[in-house]
């Protein structure tokens, strides 16, 4: 899996949008950006993931830029229940998920 | 989205005790699933790629003969500590391939802690 490298913590404000970057220079063509994250002594929970294209469920946004070097993910309207720690992952998609350390997400009321 | 499930959700024994976990995919089939172990204030750590009918693949550095592996069906496998003791404390937890969707889904994890 390519290494994937995101800021060790961020703040967000209860209602606005939270963007947590996530850097994968070395991530190859047919390698998925894979988003999860893990609240305080859960099992991680899947968000979204994409290829090229920019992707949007019900939880979340994923936007990949171009060159597929770095992604952003977006909670729209961010709530206490949004903190958390979130992972960011390149995967080709049928294989073991390596985990960094991740970003820990605290938003503020 | 797509359910897993652990059983026991925690667990206490003493050392020297065998403990079995239980990783369910309840609603879709999961020819592999993959153990992982956390401690605190880390990341998880990949321990095993569990295979259905087959052996599992173990990472670096896990002692297959301490944590013993079973996927004998599509939906369920088992990882069981031997022997455990107060350094396998930990959270271990599991997760199962969906591959129609391409997508991978954890358990709610297990607390194991070893007295």
């Amino acid at each position: 899996d390519a290494k994937t490298t995101q800021p060790p913590s961020m703040d967000c404000a209860e209602g606005r949008a939270a963007n947590l970057p996530c850097n994968h220079s070395t991530i190859s063509g047919n390698e998925y950006v894979y988003w999860y994250r893990q609240i305080h002594s859960q099992g991680p929970q899947y968000i979204i993931h994409g290829l090229k294209n920019n992707e949007t469920n019900e939880m979340a946004s994923l936007i990949i830029t171009e060159d597929r070097k770095s992604s952003t993910l977006i909670l729209p309207h961010a709530t206490l229940r949004d903190t958390a720690v979130y992972y960011c992952v390149a995967n080709f998609g049928n294989e073991k998920l390596t985990f960094g350390t991740g970003t820990r997400l605290t938003i503020i009321p | 989205g797509a359910v897993v499930s652990q059983h026991p959700s925690w667990v206490i024994c003493k050392s020297g005790t065998s403990v079995k976990i239980e990783c369910r995919s309840l609603d879709f089939q999961a020819t592999t699933m993959f153990w992982y172990r956390q401690f605190p204030k880390q990341s998880l750590m990949l321990m095993a790629t569990s295979n259905e009918g087959s052996k599992a693949t173990y990472e670096q550095g896990v002692e297959k003969d301490k944590f013993l592996i079973n996927h004998a069906s599509l939906t369920l496998s088992t990882l069981t500590v031997t022997s455990a003791h107060p350094e396998d404390s930990s959270f271990y937890i599991c997760s199962a391939r969906n591959y129609r969707r391409n997508e991978q889904f954890f358990g709610p994890g297990t607390r194991l802690t070893v007295l």
